[in-house]
């Protein structure tokens, strides 16, 4: 599936605890987004990247950091974890034909 | 901002039966996408629509996108077991999707 990986595919952490995602992808695609996903909620979307350094806030953005030094790596920082969100986390990219393909997953539970 | 809201929020159908999800905009569209969530997956893109009274077939999927390009619909014929999922719209921003918040499919055999 375009060659998204999401690293760790779970994880269990305490509240105040700083947490990092990582989304990492082969094919050089400028455009990378991070999304959260909650029952009842659908897919909202955190922060997106439109380029190395170059980044932008979403919906739900507060909480949340991002950084992307790398055009395959976009990150996504918990700077202290509360118990909202808990969630599962997708990265996805945009392909030129404006599809954006998502990666498998990260399901964050936080105590 | 858009919104986009999505009905109906579940349905169960049975095996064979017909079903179809609406998505609503509150703004004009450019366009619009759909996609498919299987139960413990991620989203899978099906398709983009980009015309006003755009209608696009896949097998047993019809995918509409209404003469304001303020709303769609998706339509499945006949469904199948293997259509489980969820199903999601999404407006089509300059450079952000806005999702639907879905609905959820389950078909008995």
């Amino acid at each position: 599936d375009a060659g998204i990986t999401q690293s760790p595919r779970h994880k269990v952490t305490e509240t105040g605890t700083p947490v990092t995602l990582r989304c990492h992808q082969t094919e050089n695609h400028r455009y990378m987004y991070w999304y959260r996903q909650d029952p009842g909620h659908g897919l909202r979307l955190i922060h997106y990247s439109y380029g190395v350094k170059d980044t932008d806030k979403g919906e739900v953005s507060d909480g949340y950091s991002v950084s992307r030094s790398k055009t395959e790596d976009f990150l996504l920082t918990l700077e202290s974890a509360t118990s909202s969100q808990t969630s599962v986390y997708f990265c996805a990219i945009r392909d030129v034909a404006n599809e954006q393909f998502f990666g498998p997953g990260t399901r964050l539970t936080v105590l | 901002g858009q919104q986009v809201m999505q009905i109906p929020q579940y349905q169960h159908v049975q095996e064979g039966e017909d079903f179809t999800t609406y998505c609503n905009s509150s703004t004009t569209l450019s366009n619009i996408q759909w996609y498919k969530q299987r139960p413990g997956g991620h989203p899978v893109f099906l398709i983009q629509l980009v015309k006003s009274g755009e209608v696009k077939k896949q097998k047993r999927l019809t995918f509409q996108f209404g003469e304001a390009k303020k709303n769609s619909s998706l339509h499945i014929t006949a469904t199948q077991t293997t259509d489980v999922g969820t199903y999601f719209c999404a407006g089509v921003g300059y450079s952000t999707l806005t999702f639907g918040k879905g609905t959820m499919l389950l078909v008995s055999p």
